[in-house]
């Protein structure tokens, strides 16, 4: 399967401070990327679905001026955490799709653990 | 309201039984049923199905799609406990939107 990768892998922060994560396809060109956080034993939440070039689209309840998603390229996307705090701390998990042939396929980042202090 | 749904939410097993797992659906313009397998961090892939009664194999797992009853089953035969994990069953449509179901929690005694 495609690679996708994620970086940090885990990050520490303090209280309002702002975090930034990476997403990236490695050997594919993503004509969408998702952004996903989990909490413990609980299922994958969609934050947002990020097209390239364009604004992402956020789910309801997710507010998009705290979680501010940049597509730039078709291999790279990136999720601020502005002026986190604690209740913010979770797995944020990207993933990154491509439609081919008539179906399409979603691959996972390795996610990101936050702690907001 | 499209939805994805998963059963049962847990099972626990001893070494070498077989399990299987459902994943049941009602996703508008459906285009393809996803089976991913989750340990500590990111879901992994599993399979994708796109047809109904083709089924898919890889080792002691394999899956298979009916598009009519629209449900997906994923069986583990001969289990281990490295199959301890959390399965997850998503659906995509045409939009390359994907439904998540909340999961089957296997865990595999010794």
């Amino acid at each position: 399967g495609a690679v996708v990768s994620q970086h940090p892998s885990w990050v520490i922060c303090k209280s309002g401070t702002s975090v930034k994560i990476e997403c990236r396809s490695l050997d594919f060109q993503a004509t969408t990327m998702f952004w996903y956080r989990q909490f413990p034993k609980q299922s994958l939440m969609l934050m947002a679905t990020s097209n390239e070039g364009s604004k992402a689209t956020y789910e309801q309840g997710v507010e998009k001026d705290k979680f501010l998603i940049n597509h730039a390229s078709l291999t790279l996307s990136t999720l601020t955490v502005t002026s986190a705090h604690p209740e913010d701390s979770s797995f944020y998990i990207c993933s990154a799709s491509f439609f081919a042939s008539g179906y399409n396929e979603q691959f996972f980042g390795p996610g990101t653990r936050l702690t907001v202090l | 309201e499209d939805k994805v749904v998963q059963s049962p939410l847990s099972l626990v097993v001893h070494e070498g039984d077989t399990v299987t797992l459902n994943c049941s659906y009602e996703v508008t313009n459906f285009r393809s049923l996803l089976w991913y397998k989750q340990e500590k961090k990111a879901p992994t892939f599993l399979f994708m199905l796109t047809s109904s009664g083709i089924e898919k194999k890889s080792g002691r797992l394999s899956s298979i799609l009916d598009k009519k009853e629209l449900f997906s089953i994923l069986n583990i035969t001969a289990t281990q406990t490295g199959d301890s994990a959390v399965y997850l069953c998503a659906v995509g449509n045409t939009g390359n939107q994907f439904y998540f179901g909340t999961g089957t929690s296997l865990t595999v005694i010794p």
